[in-house]
This record gives structure tokens, C-alpha cells and sequence, in this order.
């Protein structure tokens, strides 16, 4: 109930193609949906993030598209470029977990490798 | 100053060893977290802070101590630790009631 499935494991993308990442879970009480891009040796960081409210939302080069009657989300990158090789992240969370702040569920993580 | 600062970026210890790692942040976030992140896998949630105050410990062993002396400062006190705790230890931070955490770069530690 708590897991937040993320395929595929690895992508590799030509320069200038599109990067499809796609997310999966099963709690129904998630209500926030981030990515977080992370390079080698650093820590994650926000990449751009939505609410189940809405269906889509876009900033620059990178979407989030979310599906919530089949409980999905996924991240495009169009335009792909080198410096986007990266492990993404998706994950989701519950407000007022465990009676406090929202806490991160994450996938297991795409490595994305954009050849030039 | 919008950024988590985590000290030391690497620190080797041995098993008998007493460590902390240290977590500042000056964007006057409530909310500080601990995570644990291995090799090839994503973070996983060790403790949350609201207020200076423990809200949230993810059946962390008690060789791990976290501390909260004040808003901006966040310790993870080591102590006995075991090879398998190896892993890079991220802090992150946020404000109350916004969903938004901003992680530092991490301490990458090696127990021996």
C-alpha cells in the first residue's frame, strides 16, 4: 500500500528525443506527487511535482502527466540533453503522517543516460 | 540562503567509533528530516523533526541518535556502528505544511 512502483530501471535516450519515466501506486490517500533528479555524489533535488487535482503539468523541458482513476504519473523530458543523464525519482506523500509533516515514499529510481 | 548544508561530506569510522553528522539550513524551515540512501537505491526516511521536536522514527536502531538543538541544526549522533550502515545519510528540510523538501549533498560514510 505504501509502495510506489517506477519503471524501467534504466533509459537510454538519444540527444533531442523524448524521456518517458512512469510511476505506479496503490494508496489512495497520496496527495502530493514529486520527481527528484540526482546526480552522482549529490543529493536529490526537486525537479517539479503535482497534486491529483490536476492532469498535467509542465515546466520548461519537463511534464508530469497524472492519471488518478488508474492511480499513475509520469515524467517527460523533451528535448532530452546530455546534461539530463541522471537517477530520476518519482515519489508520493501523505500530509500529517504519523500525526506530523508529510513524509516521501520513493521509487526505486530510473537511471537515465542521454547519448549525445 | 536557499541550500542544506551537510558536514562532513565523507567521514570513514570504525565500529567502535562515537560520529555525528551535522545539518544546517537558514531558510527558516520547521521541518527536518534524516534519510539513509545505499547504492543504486532511493532514499529511505530514518527520522522527522517539527518544531525541534521528534515526530517521526522509522524503527531506526538506537545506534543512530538524532538531535534537534534548534531550528537551523539538525545532528545524527553514530555510535557502534555496522559495516552495513555504510550508505549516504541525507538531510532535508522543509517548511510546515508545504510539501516541498530541499535536500542537502549528503555525508557519505564508511564504517570499517
Amino acid at each position: 500500500q505504501q509502495q510506489v512502483k517506477q519503471s524501467p530501471q534504466s533509459l537510454i535516450v538519444q540527444k533531442g528525443g523524448i524521456s518517458i519515466i512512469n510511476c505506479a501506486y496503490e494508496n489512495t490517500a497520496f496527495d502530493y506527487f514529486p520527481w527528484y533528479q540526482q546526480f552522482p555524489g549529490k543529493g536529490p533535488a526537486l525537479l517539479i511535482a503535482i497534486r491529483p487535482d490536476v492532469s498535467e503539468k509542465k515546466e520548461g523541458r519537463f511534464t508530469i502527466s497524472f492519471n488518478k482513476s488508474a492511480k499513475q504519473f509520469s515524467l517527460h523530458i523533451m528535448d532530452s540533453q546530455p546534461g539530463d543523464s541522471a537517477t530520476y525519482f518519482c515519489a508520493a506523500s501523505i500530509m500529517n503522517y504519523g500525526g506530523s509533516q508529510g513524509n516521501l515514499i520513493f521509487g526505486k529510481g530510473t537511471k537515465l543516460s542521454v547519448k549525445p | 540562503d536557499t541550500e542544506v548544508t551537510q558536514t562532513p561530506k565523507h567521514l570513514v569510522m570504525g565500529m567502535t567509533n562515537k560520529k555525528s553528522l551535522k545539518c544546517e539550513q537558514h531558510m527558516g524551515h520547521r521541518a527536518m528530516y534524516w534519510y539513509k540512501q545505499k547504492a543504486k537505491k532511493p532514499p529511505e526516511l530514518m527520522f522527522v523533526y517539527s518544531y525541534e521536536k521528534l515526530s517521526i522514527n522509522e524503527s531506526v536502531p538506537s545506534r543512530f541518535s538524532p538531535e534537534c538543538p534548534n531550528s537551523s541544526l539538525l545532528n545524527l549522533h553514530l555510535h557502534a556502528l555496522q559495516p552495513e550502515d555504510s550508505a549516504l545519510y541525507l538531510c532535508a528540510s522543509s517548511q510546515m505544511g508545504v510539501r516541498e523538501q530541499f535536500f542537502g549533498p549528503g555525508t557519505r560514510l564508511t564504517v570499517l
